[in-house]
């Protein structure tokens, strides 16, 4: 089955700067790649995703790239805001299933 | 209007007891899920089911099995609950099949507590 590696498993940031959340997988069936953000107390939200015939994809302040041959895929944030302090997974979907990371606590530091 | 709904919110009951949490999605999905997320956040998947197959985390104990009446509910029922299933269970969904709609949305969200 497919296998989902995420790090870093904790990243501080300072206001303003980028942070970046790696990771890769396992399994090239898969095609669709979300990333979710956890709040305290809070469900997964879905923040933005990709799908496998596409390299990049960006809303704003956060990006998603995606490089198929190595099978790995990242967000990037920019301009971090303490609001973005959270926890992110990455996923892949393999068919009806989806595989999440083990997930990156983003403190951003105002 | 929301989309993936949970009940009950919070549950706290004994060991050895038998429980259920109710989840109920109106996106039209064809398929659910039932994540577990423990202490250290890990997001566990249980089980994903749609009318034609149900596919089961071999690690899940058999004391959990999912029960759905339609393709818009799924519950989850816990036999003779231990202390190890503490922790917040999330129900999910999905639909299969159609590229243009991969995206799985949760609910908010079943915080079990077993004392």
């Amino acid at each position: 089955g497919e296998n989902v590696e995420q790090h870093p498993s904790t990243l501080s940031v300072q206001e303003g700067d980028s942070a970046v959340i790696k990771c890769t997988y396992s399994d090239s069936a898969s095609n669709y790649f979300p990333w979710y953000k956890q709040e305290l107390g809070k469900r997964p939200q879905l923040i933005i995703d990709i799908r496998s015939n596409v390299g990049e994809k960006k809303d704003q302040r956060i990006a998603v790239t995606l490089n198929k041959t190595a099978k790995h895929f990242s967000l990037h944030i920019t301009e971090t805001q303490p609001e973005d302090s959270a926890v992110y997974f990455c996923a892949a979907r393999a068919g009806n299933q989806f595989y999440f990371g083990t997930g990156t606590s983003l403190t951003v530091i105002p | 209007d929301t989309a993936v709904s949970q009940t009950p919110k919070y549950l706290v009951t004994q060991m050895g007891n038998d429980k259920s949490i109710k989840c109920e999605q109106n996106l039209g999905h064809d398929t659910m899920y039932w994540y577990k997320q423990d202490s250290k956040k890990f997001l566990k998947i249980m089980f994903s089911y749609n009318n034609k197959e149900l596919i089961i985390n071999e690690t899940v104990p058999n004391r959990f099995s999912p029960k759905s009446p339609d393709k818009a509910h799924l519950n989850l029922h816990i036999n003779s609950l231990e202390l190890g299933d503490s922790a917040v269970y999330f129900c999910a969904s999905s639909r299969h099949g159609l590229p243009s709609s991969y995206e799985q949305y949760f609910g908010p969200g079943t915080r079990l507590t077993v004392t």
